[in-house]
C-alpha cells in the first residue's frame, strides 16, 4: 500500500459527460502529480501541484483541469469526454520538491468512455 | 525535450534466467534516473534509482548503473523469479526543473516456472 488513495477505481461514462477523479496523497506529502496511461501514448505527465499551487503542466488538454485543496487532496476534472480519453489515470505524491525525490503512486482510476 | 527509450518487449523468460532491459535517455544536464515496476492491477512502485553518473541503484536483486557516457540505465537481474512478472518502466526526472517523471513505454516481463 503506497498510502496514496484514488477514487473511484473504475468509472464508465458516456461521451460528452464530465467526471471528477479524486486523489488523497500520502500523509505529509505536499506535491501531487497526475499521469495518464493509455495503450498508444504510454504514461504521460498531465499536471503537478505543490502545496496548493500549480507547479508544472504537461500534455493536459484544455478540457481537463485540476486543483489541490487546502487539505492537500487533489481532483482532476475531465469534461466533454471523448472515446480517446479512456485510460488509466494515476495520481502520485512526494514529500517535497527535488528531482531525486521518490514519487508514490496510487492504484489508479480506470476511465472508460462509451 | 527529455525522452526515455526502452526495449518494449514483451520479454518471456524461464525462472532463474538472466534479465536485461535496455533503457537510454535524452536529457540536458544530469537527470535522476528511475526504474518503476507495475504489477497487474496495481500502481507503479519505485524499484530503484540513481541520481548521478556512475551511481548504481539496487533492490530485490535488480541493479542498474547510471552511465552518462552512453546515456543509459539498463536494468539487470541475475536470476529472475515467477514473482518478477510485471511491467517495468524506465523514467527520468530532469535536473533543476519540475519533478515530473518522463517514462519509457514499459517492458512487460513474463517469467515461466
Amino acid at each position: 500500500d503506497s498510502g496514496v488513495t484514488q477514487t473511484p477505481k473504475h468509472l464508465i461514462t458516456a461521451t460528452g459527460q464530465r467526471v471528477t477523479l479524486r486523489c488523497s496523497p500520502r500523509s505529509g506529502d505536499l506535491s501531487v502529480y497526475w499521469y495518464q496511461q493509455s495503450l498508444d501514448q504510454g504514461l504521460q505527465f498531465l499536471i503537478q501541484y505543490y502545496n496548493g499551487e500549480e507547479r508544472a503542466k504537461g500534455n493536459i488538454l484544455e478540457r481537463f483541469s485540476a486543483q489541490q485543496f487546502p487539505d492537500l487532496h487533489s481532483e482532476l476534472n475531465l469534461s466533454s469526454l471523448e472515446l480517446g480519453d479512456s485510460a488509466l489515470y494515476f495520481c502520485a505524491s512526494s514529500v517535497s520538491l527535488g528531482g531525486s525525490t521518490e514519487a508514490f503512486f496510487g492504484q489508479g482510476t480506470r476511465l472508460t468512455v462509451v | 525535450g527529455d525522452s526515455v527509450t526502452q526495449m518494449e518487449g514483451p520479454v518471456t523468460l524461464s525462472e532463474e534466467a538472466c534479465l536485461t532491459i535496455n533503457c537510454t535517455y535524452t536529457a540536458t544536464g544530469y537527470p535522476s534516473l528511475f526504474w518503476y515496476v507495475q504489477y497487474p492491477g496495481e500502481g507503479l512502485q519505485l524499484l530503484l534509482k540513481a541520481t548521478k553518473a556512475d551511481d548504481k541503484g539496487s533492490n530485490k536483486g535488480f541493479e542498474a548503473t547510471y552511465r552518462k557516457e552512453t546515456t543509459s540505465f539498463h536494468l539487470e537481474k541475475g536470476s529472475v523469479q515467477v514473482s518478477d512478472s510485471a511491467v517495468y518502466f524506465c523514467a527520468l526526472s530532469a535536473q533543476g526543473g519540475s519533478e515530473k517523471l518522463v517514462f519509457g513505454k514499459g517492458t512487460k516481463l513474463t517469467v515461466n516456472p
